[in-house]
């Protein structure tokens, strides 16, 4: 079972920023937060991860919480093309273990 | 283009049929796996290879086969499957310790 809990869809308008919350309050302490996403119908994209502190990358911002209970990913300027599902996972960094997937949140950018 | 790559992209057949899918990646990682993703549901884990081994059979029915020659190539044999089989199927590879990188699936059809 997935270990993360999310919002079943957020709407954003086009050009502002999209905050999509994750809540996983189980995370141990050697789990990090993935984030994903799937475009209708194809594969599912890595976004971003971090263990406990804020990550950048050119697709998205990560910020986890203190006590590392939830965490934000942030799109900051959203396009129509980042309407999609949004998958956070929390996973162990070592050793190829899968991902086990949720329901997500379904991202709709809007002009 | 994520370096994964899977074929056909589509494969309608009926239930009497033997059919295999293909995954390759191009990427040099040592581990590959396959979900499913039925309509309306999350991503399934199926199969998990490490290092060409099959270190993961998540009760998937027997008349899902894997094979992973190499650690490039994936493979998944199918033969009398049933309507309910018809679903999105999605190979993965990560090296140890990276992110998982998706193939963009293959749509199955059962009649």
């Amino acid at each position: 079972d997935a270990k993360t809990t999310q919002p079943p869809s957020m709407d954003c308008a086009e050009g502002r920023a999209a905050n999509l919350p994750c809540n996983h309050s189980t995370i141990s302490g050697n789990e990090y937060v993935y984030w994903y996403r799937q475009i209708h119908s194809q594969g599912p994209q890595y976004i971003i991860h971090g263990l406990k502190n804020n990550e950048t990358n050119e697709m998205a911002s990560l910020i986890i919480t203190e006590d590392r209970k939830s965490s934000t990913l942030i799109l900051p300027h959203a396009t129509l093309r980042d309407t999609a599902v949004y998958y956070c996972i929390v996973r162990e960094r070592w050793g190829n273990t899968p991902l086990v997937f949720g329901k997500g949140t379904r991202l709709s950018v809007i002009a | 283009e994520t370096g994964v790559t899977q074929t056909p992209r589509h494969l309608v057949m009926g239930m009497t049929n033997k059919k295999s899918l293909k995954c390759e990646q191009h990427l040099g990682h040592n581990a590959m796996y396959w979900y499913k993703q039925s309509a309306k549901k999350p991503l399934e884990l199926m199969f998990v290879y490490n290092f060409k081994e099959q270190t993961e059979n998540n009760s998937v029915p027997s008349r899902f086969s894997p094979e992973c020659p190499n650690s490039s190539h994936l493979f998944l044999h199918l033969h009398t499957l049933q309507p309910e089989d018809s679903a999105l199927y999605l190979c993965a590879s990560s090296q140890e310790r990276g992110e998982q990188f998706f193939g963009p699936g293959t749509r199955l059809t059962v009649l």
